[in-house]
């Protein structure tokens, strides 16, 4: 069964600073990855995917996040975090062999970040 | 506006009652995927459908029932309501699938 694990409920860092919101991933055979965010009140808003090619994979807003096989992680980054960056943060997997598309979504990670 | 529209924004109902909340996907998107959004569970898959018929089953109690029409509009329907239904219900749209998702901007229902 595929599943999703966002270890941090919330993560903390200072404008300016780089951050990174972690995501680990289970599936059957090879995955589809994604990241969205929601602001308050808002739906999910796409932000990045990987589907094949390189791990480095760049998305909106300056954000980025590596795909890493081995470790089966996908995590986001950004190399200088805005207070606009404060939101929650959710990844999501799915399965290539999967005929579906369903997604499967960790339980999201907040991201505070302090002016 | 990420083309996805859902309706009603906020709904507010009384248990035991039976509400529809409706789902318009993108222009082109043959995929509509339901989920639930609650402080609790997080993001539940619920249901999918594809072109008018059902592709994928998650979570979705058998209270809830949901259906694509001729013209890819999906509704979710939700019946004996109870306090624990009161949450933000996502409608999404993909096309193709495993492409990812463009997301509605929710249906906010309280069960009370």
């Amino acid at each position: 069964a595929q599943s999703v694990a966002q270890p941090e409920d919330q993560v903390n860092v200072a404008e300016g600073n780089p951050l990174t919101v972690k995501c680990t991933y289970s599936v059957s055979g090879n995955p589809y990855l994604f990241w969205y965010v929601q602001y308050p009140n808002r739906g999910l808003q796409f932000l990045l995917k990987y589907i094949t090619g390189d791990n480095l994979v760049k998305g909106s807003y300056g954000f980025e996040a590596e795909f890493n096989k081995s470790q089966t992680s996908f995590h986001l980054k950004k190399p200088s975090a805005l207070v606009s960056d404060s939101a929650l943060y959710f990844c999501a997997v799915s399965a290539l062999v999967s005929n579906t598309g369903k997604l499967i979504f960790g339980q999201g990670t907040t991201l505070q970040v302090k002016p | 506006d990420s083309g996805v529209t859902q309706t009603p924004k906020h709904l507010i109902t009384a248990t035991g009652q039976r509400v529809t909340l409706r789902c318009s996907p993108r222009s082109g998107d043959l995929s509509v995927y339901w989920y639930q959004q609650s402080l609790d569970q997080g993001l539940q898959f619920l249901i999918q459908y594809y072109n008018g018929e059902e592709r994928a089953k998650g979570n979705i109690l058998e209270r809830f029932s949901a259906q694509q029409f001729p013209d890819l509009h999906s509704e979710l329907n939700l019946s004996s309501l109870e306090l624990g239904d009161s949450a933000l219900y996502f409608c999404a749209s993909s096309r193709p699938i495993n492409y990812g998702y463009t997301f509605g901007s929710g249906t906010r229902l309280t069960v009370v």
